[in-house]
């Protein structure tokens, strides 16, 4: 069975410091990854997708990838309150989405 | 472009009524998704319909029935609801064509079976 697992947390980290989120996949043929914010009571609204080993960057967040590993990352800088929220990864698997369970962040002021 | 919309917003059922969750999207999207999200879980995909004209079981289909009625909307029936089909309910949509692929989502149907 496809699986994407992340960390649940919840992981608390300072305001203005860098907060790393984690994701492993497990189908190696996946070619597209995502990151989703989910606010608490709120739908899942997309904040990186990626495609290519390597990093890419958009604003505060980088998202690197490494297909090698099967392993999706993503760095937020400069954390503000406003950031915490859970970070859903997802992993592209024919026409659906294989969805992690979500890490939660707490940015402390 | 209102993008994904779901009604109602809110719902208590008691157990062994029927009722119907609407989604309907304006962003010409081929694919379409059923999901329910469990409180400290992730998404759970319940029925899914890749093209107009067809519909797919996802992880958990037992007591939901979909319907894919055009391109643009894509509903949920719960025949006899039971309390452990309380949950919020996501609808999302996709285009498959080309390299962004991403879903998108409505707001969501929080539901309550008694």
């Amino acid at each position: 069975q496809k699986e994407v697992e992340q960390n649940s947390g919840p992981l608390s980290v300072p305001e203005g410091a860098i907060a790393s989120l984690n994701c492993t996949y497990s189908d190696r043929v996946s070619q597209s990854f995502f990151w989703y914010r989910q606010y608490s009571g709120k739908s899942p609204e997309l904040i990186m997708s990626i495609y290519s080993n390597g990093d890419k960057e958009d604003g505060r967040f980088t998202a690197q990838l490494n297909k090698a590993s099967q392993y999706v990352s993503l760095l937020i800088r400069d954390s503000q309150p406003s950031d915490s929220a859970t970070y859903l990864c997802a992993v592209n698997s024919n026409y659906q989405l294989i969805w992690g369970a979500g890490t939660k962040l707490i940015i402390k002021p | 472009n209102a993008g994904v919309t779901q009604t109602p917003k809110f719902q208590v059922l008691k157990t062994g009524q029927s009722m119907t969750l609407q989604c309907a999207q304006d962003m010409n999207h081929n694919s379409m998704y059923w999901y329910r999200q469990d409180p400290g879980m992730g998404l759970r995909l319940i029925y899914y319909s890749a093209s107009e004209g067809t519909t797919d079981k996802g992880e958990v289909p037992n007591g939901y029935n979909v319907s894919r009625l055009n391109k643009r909307e894509f509903s949920l029936r719960l025949e006899s609801a039971a309390p452990s089909q309380t949950s919020v309910y996501f609808c999302a949509s996709r285009t498959v064509a080309g390299g962004d692929n991403e879903q998108f989502f409505g707001p969501g149907t929080r539901l309550t079976v008694l």
